[in-house]
């Protein structure tokens, strides 16, 4: 089935650090959403995105939905200690015919924070 | 509003017994679904819904049971709980995907453990 590889798996940062992050793929997709995950929480929506090449700020998150529709980047300026959690992209694979609409999820990345 | 509900929040059970995971959501979404979550496995899909009466098996449906008797309501029944069914499950709801993807509204978890 389609994958989505999502990069790094984890990582240690430094307060007031920016962060990055990515997905990939091998095949298109049509959106590309990113979740965060609190501990002991379910996911929470960040950003969507839906066209190639579309930059969207929430914050001090911003992503990116690639042009070639097959990657999509996260970045965290200046990050604080309530940025812990998991990072999740989801996205809508490219071939969605219309009745089942199901997302495809990355493995996530699990962000610390150094005091 | 309470958003996506779910009960019990943690539960221990033998192999073989049986238990139902309930779910409920109070947006009036058509969509309904059943992931799991693994340590470092991202969600997988068990089972949706896109209304009421219909439902349809995800990625990993074994040893899994479901029905969507109301918009409001989607339980998960395991009939023999089995250790690889020790997970965190997750219950969301949506609206149809329409011309954008479906933005998943998440519940807060169920923690599942078979012993």
């Amino acid at each position: 089935g389609q994958q989505l590889n999502q990069s790094p798996q984890s990582m240690f940062i430094q307060e007031g650090e920016d962060v990055s992050m990515n997905c990939t793929s091998s095949s298109i997709f049509n959106t590309w959403l990113w979740y965060k995950q609190d501990p002991g929480e379910g996911p929470v929506l960040l950003i969507a995105l839906y066209k190639a090449g579309e930059l969207t700020s929430n914050g001090r998150l911003t992503a990116q939905f690639g042009i070639t529709r097959k990657d999509s980047f996260l970045n965290i300026s200046a990050s604080i200690p309530s940025d812990v959690g998991i990072y999740f992209c989801a996205g809508q694979p490219g071939d969605y015919g219309g009745s089942q609409g199901n997302l495809i999820f990355g493995k996530g990345t699990k962000l610390s924070v150094k005091p | 509003n309470a958003g996506v509900t779910q009960t019990p929040k943690f539960r221990i059970l033998k192999i073989g017994q049986s238990m139902t995971l309930q779910c409920a959501q109070d947006m009036n979404h058509n969509y309904m679904y059943w992931y799991r979550q693994d340590p470092g496995m991202g969600l997988k899909l068990i089972y949706y819904s896109v209304g009421a009466g219909i439902t349809d098996k995800g990625e990993v449906p074994n040893g899994y049971n479901v029905s969507r008797s109301t918009t409001e309501d989607f339980p998960l029944r395991l009939e023999l709980a089995a250790p690889s069914q020790t997970s965190v499950y997750f219950c969301a709801s949506s609206y149809p995907p329409g011309l954008r993807a479906n933005v998943l509204t998440f519940g807060a978890g169920s923690r599942l453990t078979v012993l």
